[in-house]
């Protein structure tokens, strides 16, 4: 059964600051997906990550990915108030679209 | 970029009644839609894959007679909860793929909060 861990599960960030979370997997994919939830909404696609090496940058988001340590990271630059949300990686189980999702980053950025 | 609506955005029901949930692409064909649930504060879990034309696909665990799939068209999925109780309370979330390849990105609908009385 695929694993799909997210660490930290809360975060709080102070604005203006740096940081990292973290999206591990447990069986060999090629294809990992981040999204943003705002509460009480559906997802919003971030980034989707096809290859090892991977890296892609959108404003203050970067998402990379390492397929050997099956490990993804999404890094916030000077962190903000609207980037707080909730954040799910999802490992496309064998190469069908059928996505396991981790239980998500709760990331709330305080002033 | 490509738009999946679902209707309704919210529903509550009476124990024992069936409620159904309409998922459509509106801008681009889907061959393969997905539906989620998910229930607060969790994660999203993969309830099934729904082809058109063909019957769906279910995941471990999820009852296939008390949530029916019909994926009618090529714009349109459709979740009926049969004689729903309170524990089948959550939000009910459907993804649609555009194109066959296995890279394709999912579009997800704006989700449908159930609550079962």
């Amino acid at each position: 059964e695929l694993k799909v861990e997210q660490n930290p599960l809360f975060l709080s960030m102070q604005e203006g600051k740096n940081y990292t979370i973290y999206c591990n997997y447990s069986t060999t994919s090629d294809r990992l997906y981040w999204y943003r939830q705002d509460p009480g909404k559906s997802l919003e696609s971030l980034f989707v990550l096809l290859s090892n090496g991977a890296v892609k940058q959108e404003g203050r988001l970067m998402a990379s990915l390492d397929t050997k340590a099956r490990l993804s990271t999404l890094h916030i630059t000077a962190a903000v108030h609207d980037l707080s949300a909730t954040y799910f990686c999802a490992v496309d189980i064998r190469g069908n679209n059928r996505l396991a999702f981790g239980k998500g980053n709760q990331v709330v950025v305080i002033p | 970029g490509a738009v999946v609506s679902q209707h309704p955005s919210r529903v509550i029901c009476k124990s024992g009644t069936s409620v159904k949930i309409e998922c459509r692409s509106l801008d681009f064909q889907a061959t393969t839609m997905f539906w989620y649930r998910q229930f607060p504060k969790q994660s999203l879990m993969l309830m099934a894959t729904s082809n058109e034309g063909s019957k769906a696909t279910y995941e471990q665990g999820v009852e296939k007679d008390k949530f029916l799939i019909n994926h009618a068209s090529l714009t349109l999925s459709t979740l009926t909860v049969t004689s729903a109780h309170p524990e089948d309370s959550s939000f009910y979330i459907c993804s649609a793929r555009a194109g066959t390849g296995g890279a394709d990105t999912q579009y997800f609908g704006p989700g449908t909060r159930l609550t079962v009385l």
